[in-house]
């Protein structure tokens, strides 16, 4: 069945950009069915969500972190990554990333096991 | 940005009791409202979406009804399995925002 795992660094410096990638594996990302999300949750706190991707590169943010955000797709690997610049400890959060289907009511099925991505010096 | 408020935040149940979770949008959202079951350290899982459609898999004791600005979560007879948090999610608008969340405890 579908699969998807993030990976990238667990601690980040304020400031700098945050980048994680996630590999969708047991189908294919080119799906003209489906987006692809990255949604993230603060320890402690409600989930978030942050953007999502078509296949074709075609993108959505979430507008309050719209300008730090970059989301990407790389059909040739099945995979799509997050950047986010300039980071604080807000933004020390699991991050997860999510297949999303937009027929009837747009919704995360399945989802990454997460990954802690803490902001410190 | 849509406002989900859930209530309550937290509640305590014994196995096979009749447990119900309220989701109200801070406007209409018709039933474009999704439920997803978050166990501790996993990721969440959805249950229910549009308002009242089973995702394949998910045991019949799991409920989803209304629209507009009120939706409700039942779970017919607790198991020990669905102590866990649940979250609902509106997808009316962008961008899709979600409750904050309700904590099912063991009593």
């Amino acid at each position: 069945q579908l699969q998807l795992q993030e990976s990238g660094p667990g601690l980040v410096k304020p400031s700098e950009t945050l980048s994680l990638t996630c590999t969708v594996s047991g189908g294919s990302i080119s799906s003209a069915t489906y987006y692809w999300g990255w949604i993230r949750q603060p320890p402690g706190k409600g989930l978030e969500w942050i953007g999502s991707i078509f296949y074709s590169g075609k993108t959505f943010y979430n507008p309050s972190l719209k300008s730090r955000v970059t989301i990407s797709v790389d059909t040739s690997k099945n995979q799509f990554s997050l950047r986010l610049s300039s980071v604080t400890a807000a933004d020390t959060a699991v991050y997860y990333c999510a297949r999303r289907l937009e027929y009837l009511s747009a919704r995360f099925d399945p989802w990454g096991q997460g990954t802690l991505v803490t902001v410190s010096s | 940005d849509i406002q989900m408020t859930q209530s309550p935040s937290s509640l305590s149940a014994s196995v096979g009791d009749r447990v119900t979770i309220t989701c109200r949008a801070s406007q209409s959202i018709s039933t474009y409202l999704n439920w997803y079951q978050q166990k501790p350290g996993k990721a969440p899982k959805l249950l229910i979406y549009a308002a009242s459609s089973l995702q394949s898999g998910v045991p019949s004791r799991f409920r989803g009804s209304g629209s507009g600005t009120d939706f409700t979560l039942t779970i017919s007879s607790l198991q020990r399995e669905d102590f866990a948090t649940y979250h609902c999610q509106q997808s009316y608008s962008s961008p899709g925002t979600f409750g904050q969340g309700t904590k099912v405890e063991i009593k």
